[in-house]
């Protein structure tokens, strides 16, 4: 079956510092991908997605691209801040229509120092 | 901006009891989701429901479960008889349209069995 898989965490950074959280996929055909973010206390919110290769989803300063040839969809920020800590969660859906729901990965907690 | 709205935030039930949670998702939406998140592991699916049914379950979701769309807004999930290993965050989620689209969430209903 589906499967998404995203680097463990905590990730600790300074505010400014670059961020990069890995996400890679197994899935047949062609799914959607999804970056949602949980802040404390707080339910799953949308941050970016791309629904074909080598689309790019982009938000807040967040951004991800569909990578089909590595099966990949990694998270990058080029200045994080404080306000980003929170816990990100890579997730698909299949290309097979209907009422699919969302494979998650295991979620990964990031915390930005000042 | 519409929000998916659940209550309660937070319920604590004895072993054996039934319990309801309720979600309220946005207006326009067709699709309708359960998932879960057992504290430390990743989000799961659990249902989804179009045009008054069930459209995909998974495994986790047995027949201790019912989901329902009682009226135009509410839409429940019921868990019969309920057992230690229930305990978990319980996130109601909507889509409007195709696969590609979006789901948002709720906040989540922590459920704690004892």
């Amino acid at each position: 079956g589906d499967s998404v898989t995203q680097m463990e965490g905590p990730v600790t950074l300074s505010e400014e510092a670059f961020l990069t959280i890995n996400c890679t996929y197994t899935a047949t055909g062609y799914p959607s991908l999804f970056w949602y973010v949980q802040y404390p206390g707080e339910g799953l919110q949308l941050l970016l997605k791309a629904t074909k290769a080598d689309d790019k989803g982009s938000n807040k300063g967040f951004e991800a691209t569909y990578r089909k040839e590595t099966t990949s969809f990694h998270l990058e920020k080029g200045s994080v801040q404080v306000s980003d800590s929170a816990v990100y969660f890579c997730a698909l859906i299949g290309s097979g229509g209907g009422a699919d729901g969302l494979t998650f990965g295991k979620g990964t907690h990031l915390i930005i120092q000042p | 901006e519409p929000e998916v709205t659940q209550t309660p935030s937070h319920q604590v039930t004895q072993m054996g009891q039934e319990v309801i949670l309720r979600c309220v998702p946005i207006s326009n939406h067709l699709y309708f989701y359960w998932y879960r998140q057992i504290l430390g592991q990743k989000v799961e699916f659990l249902v989804s429901f179009y045009n008054n049914e069930i459209s995909e379950k998974s495994e986790i979701f047995d027949d201790q479960f019912s989901v329902e769309r009682p009226d135009g807004s509410n839409f429940t999930l019921k868990i019969r008889s309920t057992k230690l290993e229930d305990s978990a965050m319980y996130f109601c989620a909507s889509r409007r349209g195709g696969n590609m689209q979006p789901q948002h969430f709720g906040d989540g209903t922590r459920l704690s069995i004892l």
